[in-house]
C-alpha cells in the first residue's frame, strides 16, 4: 500500500546549522509529494511540493527533490533560523480516481536554538 | 479575512457531554476535511466532504457525526465525549479531492475532556 516514513524527532539544531529531514515513500502510480509545516499553536500550511520525478520544490530557503530512484523527498535548508522551529510533515498524494488521497507522515519536530 | 476558521478555539468539557465544532472556509473550495491530531502530533484524517457529499469516512466511532450544510461549511458533532477524544481537531479545505491541490488548515480546536 501507499505509505510515508519520516525520520523521528525531535531534531535540535543551533541557528545557522544545516537541516535535513528524511522522508521516504511507498506508492503505486504517480504520486505527488508535499512538505507541510506546523508552527506552534497553528494549523498546518503547505511549505513546498513536487508533482513528478526530479522536480525540486522550494520555499523560504527550504528545498526537496522528488527522487523516484530512491523513493525519497528529503527536506533541506542550508541555514536554519529560530523561527523555523516547528513540526514538519511529509505527505504524498497517491491512488487512482476516487481512491486518491493524501497520506501523512508522523511529523518531525524541529527546535532551533539561538 | 481568515481563510479557514474554526470555532471554538478551546473546548473544555466533562466526559459524557455532547459538543459541536464549526468550520467555515471562504476560499471557494469544494472539499473540506476533519483531522484529529493527538498529543504526539500524529495527524489522522476523519472525514472528507466534496460538494456536501461524504467521500472519506475513516474508522471513526459513530459518536462523531459530520454535517456539511453547504460547500463552505463543515461541522463536527461529538456525542458522549470520552477521555480519549481529547486532542486538537483541525478543519481543512482544498479545491478538488485526492490531495493533488494544497490543503488549507484552520488553527485547530483544542478539546479537553475532564
Amino acid at each position: 500500500g501507499n505509505s510515508v516514513t519520516q525520520m523521528e524527532g525531535p531534531v535540535t539544531l543551533s541557528e545557522e546549522a544545516f537541516l535535513t529531514i528524511n522522508c521516504t515513500y511507498t506508492a503505486t502510480g504517480y504520486p505527488s509529494l508535499f512538505w507541510y509545516v506546523q508552527y506552534p499553536g497553528e494549523g498546518l500550511q503547505l511549505l513546498l511540493k513536487a508533482t513528478k520525478a526530479d522536480d525540486k520544490g522550494s520555499n523560504k530557503g527550504f528545498e526537496a527533490t522528488y527522487r523516484k530512484e530512491t523513493t525519497s523527498f528529503h527536506l533541506e535548508k542550508g541555514s536554519v533560523q529560530v523561527s523555523d522551529s516547528a513540526v514538519y510533515f511529509c505527505a504524498l498524494s497517491a491512488g487512482a480516481g476516487n481512491n486518491r488521497k493524501l497520506i501523512w507522515g508522523l511529523g518531525t519536530s524541529l527546535a532551533v536554538n539561538p | 479575512d481568515t481563510a479557514v476558521s474554526q470555532t471554538p478555539k478551546y473546548l473544555v468539557t466533562q466526559m459524557g457531554n455532547d459538543k459541536s465544532i464549526k468550520c467555515e472556509q471562504n476560499l471557494g473550495h469544494d472539499t473540506m476535511y476533519w483531522y484529529k491530531q493527538d498529543s504526539k502530533k500524529f495527524l489522522k484524517i476523519m472525514f472528507s466532504y466534496n460538494n456536501k457529499e461524504l467521500i472519506i469516512n475513516e474508522t471513526v466511532p459513530n459518536r462523531f457525526s459530520p454535517k456539511s450544510p453547504d460547500k463552505a461549511h463543515l461541522n463536527l458533532h461529538i456525542n458522549s465525549l470520552e477521555l480519549g477524544d481529547s486532542a486538537v481537531y483541525f478543519c481543512a479545505s482544498s479545491q478538488g479531492t485526492g490531495g493533488r491541490q494544497p490543503q488549507h488548515f484552520g488553527d485547530g480546536t483544542r478539546l479537553s475532556i475532564l
